[in-house]
């Protein structure tokens, strides 16, 4: 059991710069999270994927956001032109598709807008 | 709309006292989550609650349910150093995604 990865785990860009982040899930989970956290505050939910369908996404994912899980396994994350106030902690979790399964969480990727 | 609340967001104690973290939330959950957070660091999992009356223990830090009064609690016991960091709750969503809604955290320094 190798957990969830993600990658890169720091990312510094120019504001208006896009920026992708990848996480490898635990292979047999199905359901793949993502999170923002901001400092001092807890982390927000912004996306969740089913196998490959994503099926359902935060207010807080803006039109710059988007998100991919294209065979079910590893999960991408985009985020064009970036601003400042998009910097954050990035966190993926993965579960398996039961009820009380808990979820897992990656080291995360902290990225900073200059 | 789930809203989870934590009481206090900052705690300092020393040595070998007690205390307890408080989580209240909003609407009907099964399963209730605390996670320890070091700085600069990812989530690490400490209780899952998913029953009314539920206790969990482990070392110095023991964690309870109560589903009808919408609570949770941590309570350390003759704290040490080595417990220093953030604290989080987290309330799962019933339905849809069954996403986490996490509290604010409860920053937690113990002074030697």
């Amino acid at each position: 059991d190798t957990g969830v990865s993600q990658d890169p785990r720091h990312k510094i860009t120019k504001r208006g710069q896009n920026v992708t982040f990848r996480c490898d899930p635990i292979s047999e989970h199905n359901r793949l999270y993502w999170y923002r956290q901001t400092l001092g505050q807890g982390p927000e939910f912004l996306t969740y994927f089913q196998n490959e369908a994503q099926l359902e996404k935060s207010r807080l994912l803006s039109d710059r956001f988007s998100a991919e899980r294209p065979k079910g396994s590893f999960s991408t994350l985009e985020i064009q032109r970036t601003e400042q106030g998009d910097s954050a902690m990035y966190l993926c979790a993965s579960s398996l598709n039961a009820r009380y399964y808990e979820q897992y969480f990656g080291p995360g990727t902290r990225l900073t807008v200059t | 709309e789930l809203k989870v609340e934590q009481n206090p967001l900052f705690l300092s104690m020393q040595e070998g006292k007690n205390y307890t973290i408080y989580c209240n939330y909003s609407t009907t959950s099964d399963r209730l989550y605390w996670y320890r957070q070091d700085p600069g660091k990812s989530l690490e999992s400490l209780f899952v609650l998913l029953s009314n009356g539920a206790v969990k223990q482990e070392g110095r830090l023991m964690a309870s349910l109560d589903t009808k009064a919408r609570l949770s609690t941590l309570h350390i016991t003759a704290a040490v150093h080595d417990l220093s960091a953030t604290y989080f709750c987290a309330v799962a969503i019933i339905q849809g995604a069954q996403k986490l809604v996490f509290g604010q955290g409860t920053r937690l320094t113990i002074n030697p």
